[in-house]
């Protein structure tokens, strides 16, 4: 159980378009889901948390209008990286906790974001 | 604000024990895990312990925790190949609806024959 997909798995794009990321719940319920960043060879950044039916939370200094988080369903958030410019490539990871417990989150696979 | 730090660089042998150890700053925490990432993985989550206890046994695996000292580390008991890794402790804060989750800086474990 708590399994999170995200798709897609690796994408690239030119400077200057958007790109969307889907993360999903398969199993469980999603009341929140978080949105992280990784840099090569360093730790997680949590950019924002997103709430089903309510507008993310981002942390201090992520672009709200640039990271675009949308949290339509129990089982599925978006992140669109509008206007993508080339220091927007990292890897994107997602995670989303049930309702069961508000603690323990469960990491997708992540989507490798290349801008060129 | 928190801080969790780990040494970044650990290797063994295959077949010996492999301890990773952490340290973090907010006493307020309510759980500390710890999690494995593999090339180009997303985290799989290891194991974790709540605040209020000294340690976790789950197979392989014993979580200890010195809450005075803000220690953690985790003990990979007869380590594999396949257990090499980045491994990634993190601190929950009470945090609204959802706690959220401070991230070390990771380790890397090599695993040698």
């Amino acid at each position: 159980g708590a399994v999170v997909s995200q798709h897609p798995s690796r994408v690239i794009c030119k400077s200057g378009t958007s790109v969307k990321i889907e993360c999903r719940s398969l199993d469980f319920q999603a009341t929140t889901m978080f949105w992280y960043r990784q840099f090569p060879k360093q730790s997680l950044m949590l950019m924002a948390t997103s709430n089903e039916g309510s507008k993310a939370t981002y942390e201090q200094g992520v672009e709200k209008d640039k990271f675009l988080i949308n949290h339509a369903s129990l089982t599925l958030s978006t992140l669109t990286v509008t206007s993508a410019h080339p220091e927007d490539s990292s890897f994107y990871i997602c995670s989303a906790i049930s309702g069961a417990s508000t603690d323990t989150q469960y990491f997708g696979p992540g989507t490798r974001l290349t801008v060129l | 604000g928190e801080d969790v730090e780990q040494s970044l660089f650990l290797s063994v042998r295959e077949g010996d024990s492999s301890v990773i150890n952490c340290t973090y700053t907010d006493s307020s925490s309510t759980y500390l895990y710890w999690y494995k990432q593999e090339p180009g993985a997303g985290l799989q989550l290891l194991t974790y312990i709540f605040s209020n206890m000294d340690m976790k046994q789950d197979q392989r695996l014993t979580v200890l925790l010195n809450k005075k000292d803000k220690h953690l580390s985790l003990r990979i008991a007869d380590t594999q190949t396949g257990d090499s890794a980045i491994y990634f402790c993190a601190e929950s804060s009470p945090g609204g609806t959802a706690s959220k989750l401070t991230f070390g800086t990771g380790t890397r474990l090599q695993v040698t024959l």
